[in-house]
């Protein structure tokens, strides 16, 4: 156990629609990182929070969008999704500037039908 | 930009054999080299990590990796492996502000 939690645990949506993921940070962590797993592959890096910021981006589209709130927890929004966004969605909290002490939570499973 | 390479995609051995897993990394700064396991249906665990001093790294449940600067690489290896280490591994290394992953190598260990 990490003390990252995530929610919910296993979800399926269809192509179109919007889709909401929620991260609890570790306590005494203020950064949130999201990562995408595609089956078969290792995560990505979608963006990361900081002070309510997002604080760096990888090579994702507009309609991934987050949040991060005052307690530092965060989401992560996907807007018209497609069948390729399927995929475990990891979220990792730590401290700012210290990417190689992250912590990671269970991730949730997205699927789009 | 950075990128690491795992070139086992599936490894299978019996319980007691060794194992060696192989990464590459490409970075042209100071490296911060990790190892992740994935057992299923658990979150990702770090195993062991490098930043610098002794390239042989030691890290939990009998596993280490050495750091070969000239061949860009950080090997994972194991003496004797058990059926609980049937899992998925990956091999990192830290970019600003994030990790990068390799595409991970997955191990299935008959007991």
């Amino acid at each position: 156990e990490t003390g990252v939690t995530q929610s919910p645990t296993h979800l399926i949506k269809t192509r179109g629609q919007q889709v909401t993921l929620r991260c609890s940070s570790q306590s005494g962590h203020n950064t949130v990182s999201w990562y995408q797993q595609a089956l078969g592959q290792g995560p990505q890096f979608i963006f990361q929070y900081y002070r309510e910021e997002e604080n760096g981006r990888g090579n994702f589209p507009p309609r991934f969008s987050g949040l991060q709130f005052p307690n530092y927890s965060s989401e992560l929004n996907v807007n018209a999704l497609e069948l390729d966004d399927s995929a475990l969605y990891l979220c990792a909290s730590s401290l700012q500037g210290r990417p190689d002490e992250q912590f990671f939570g269970p991730g949730t499973r997205l699927t789009v039908l | 930009a950075q990128s690491v390479s795992q070139h086992n995609h599936h490894v299978i051995l019996s319980e007691a054999a060794s194992l060696e897993l192989g990464c590459n990394y490409s970075y042209g700064g100071t490296v911060n080299l990790f190892w992740y396991v994935q057992y299923p249906g658990q979150h990702l665990q770090l195993l062991l990590k490098y930043f610098s001093g002794d390239p042989l790294v030691k890290g939990i449940k009998g596993f280490e990796a050495e750091f070969i600067k000239s061949k860009f690489s950080f090997n994972l290896r194991k003496p004797s492996v058990q059926w609980s280490d049937t899992a998925e591994y990956f091999c990192a290394v830290t970019g600003f502000q994030k990790l990068v992953f390799g595409t991970g190598t997955r191990l299935l260990v008959s007991p």
